[in-house]
């Protein structure tokens, strides 16, 4: 069955430190997004994704944050200069054009330290 | 702005029993409402989905029912077995499925 697949798992970096978080979504799905859930809170909506732009964002995703479809297959969130805060489960979801529903991945633990 | 809430954290029923789930939201142009399963330390996972234009969805063990005059929906599972164990997330989409809002989940245990 197509899955959403996000690398790595875990990531543990710095504050100050730049990250990208990396994930693969299922063929022929064209929409994108990245969610979060801070330990104990809930999930958040930080960016969606179409046709090569942001299609929406949140007021999460500041400047700080950037996305990016740098090839056919991969799409990756970039936080330029993670702080304590950015510490969270970091979600990928793809949609299909015609689809209702968005896939989740098993999700990137971002520990910053 | 909380669009989409459960307004109970957890639940508990007993195995074989039904267990019902609660949804309310505010937005009236909502298209689409969903229900996600996660465990611990995993990504949602797609469970089921209505459209707005109905109220009643339904899939083996899980119903989906929807009252769009009273902005509610729920999650019935008959019977509830162990392996339901989890929480469980209300979503809404609009039309242009750019934003999933999520409730703040519900967490379902289900005693052998």
């Amino acid at each position: 069955e197509p899955e959403v697949t996000q690398t790595p798992s875990h990531q543990v970096t710095q504050m100050g430190q730049e990250v990208i978080l990396r994930c693969v979504p299922i063929s022929n799905h064209l929409y994108f997004y990245w969610y979060r859930q801070i330990l104990g809170q809930k999930v958040e909506f930080l960016v969606s994704f179409y046709n090569n732009e942001i299609s929406e964002k949140s007021e999460i995703f500041d400047d700080q944050f950037s996305v990016e479809r740098p090839d056919g297959s991969n799409f990756t969130l970039k936080i330029r200069s993670t702080k304590l805060e950015d510490s969270a489960m970091y979600f990928c979801a793809s949609r299909a054009v015609y689809g209702t529903e968005a896939f989740f991945g098993q999700g990137t633990r971002l520990t910053v330290v | 702005d909380q669009q989409v809430k459960q307004n109970s954290p957890s639940l508990s029923v007993q195995e074989g029993r039904i267990s019902i789930l609660n949804c309310d939201y505010t937005n009236s142009m909502f298209d689409y409402f969903l229900w996600y399963k996660k465990y611990p330390a995993e990504g949602p996972t797609f469970l089921i989905s209505i459209s707005s234009i109905k109220d009643k969805n339904e899939d083996g063990r899980f119903t989906v029912f929807l009252n769009k005059s009273a902005k509610h929906l729920s999650l019935h599972i008959v019977p509830s077995q162990p392996g339901d164990s989890a929480v469980y997330f209300c979503a809404a989409s609009g039309k242009t499925g750019n934003q999933f809002y999520f409730g703040t989940g519900t967490s379902l245990t289900v005693i052998p």
